[in-house]
């Protein structure tokens, strides 16, 4: 079983529609929960950073973070064609080493 | 967010030889940088930790004798492929620290092996 499982995808939303991704995770040391957006070829991009449970709201992104569930989930509102990208889950425990899940594609459909 | 510039974007050598990748940390002092290994449609793979001023940590698996970190100020972090192979070809990516567990990517170095 892998440390952070995210579903792959690929997810196809037309524009305007809420985006909704998540990702489970089995260790429960993991105290910092991020969210990154890549396109492809390039580095990903830091959206939304957590720490321990809660929710974060930030324009149109919104991380929660549920830590009794090992359950992490960011919400896209409004998407946008420029939404369209690889978005990865990362977490990490006190040693600040970041497990990422697999990504997810996702393109918003003009 | 922080700008982490990586150099080279992209760089093809041949086989036997060696390739340095720099990455700069470019608006703030970075405690701690971290090295990525991503194959195509995957995620990516921490290869190794390193602090300022001390050897970097690998993850298991990751030769140390042949992925050569070098973190000599606290803007800046090298890695050099020592006898490249056609194995090796890869994206490789740096990330920056400063605060916890926020890290900041470059844009990635493409290396294709010839």
């Amino acid at each position: 079983q892998k440390e952070v499982e995210q579903d792959p995808g690929p997810l196809s939303v037309p524009e305007g529609a809420i985006v909704s991704l998540n990702c489970t995770y089995s260790n429960s040391a993991f105290q910092y929960f991020m969210w990154y957006r890549q396109y492809s070829r390039k580095g990903p991009e830091l959206l939304m950073y957590t720490y321990s449970s809660g929710n974060k709201e930030d324009g149109r992104f919104t991380a929660q973070v549920d830590k009794s569930s090992k359950y992490i989930s960011l919400f896209i509102r409004d998407s946008q064609p420029s939404d369209s990208a690889t978005y990865l889950c990362a977490m990490s425990a006190n040693d600040y080493k970041l497990s990422f899940g697999a990504g997810t594609t996702v393109t918003v459909r003009a | 967010g922080a700008v982490v510039s990586q150099h080279p974007s992209r760089v093809i050598c041949k086989s036997g030889t060696s390739v340095k990748i720099e990455c700069r940390s470019l608006d703030f002092q970075a405690t701690t940088m971290f090295w990525y290994r991503q194959f195509p449609k995957k995620s990516l793979m921490l290869m190794a930790t390193s602090n300022e001023g001390s050897k970097a940590t690998y993850e298991q698996g990751v030769e140390k004798d042949k992925f050569l970190i070098n973190h000599a100020s606290l803007t800046l972090s090298t890695l050099t492929v020592t006898s490249a192979h056609p194995e090796d070809s890869s994206f490789y990516i740096c990330s920056s620290s400063a605060l916890a567990a926020e890290q900041y990517f470059g844009p990635g170095t493409r290396l294709t092996v010839t």
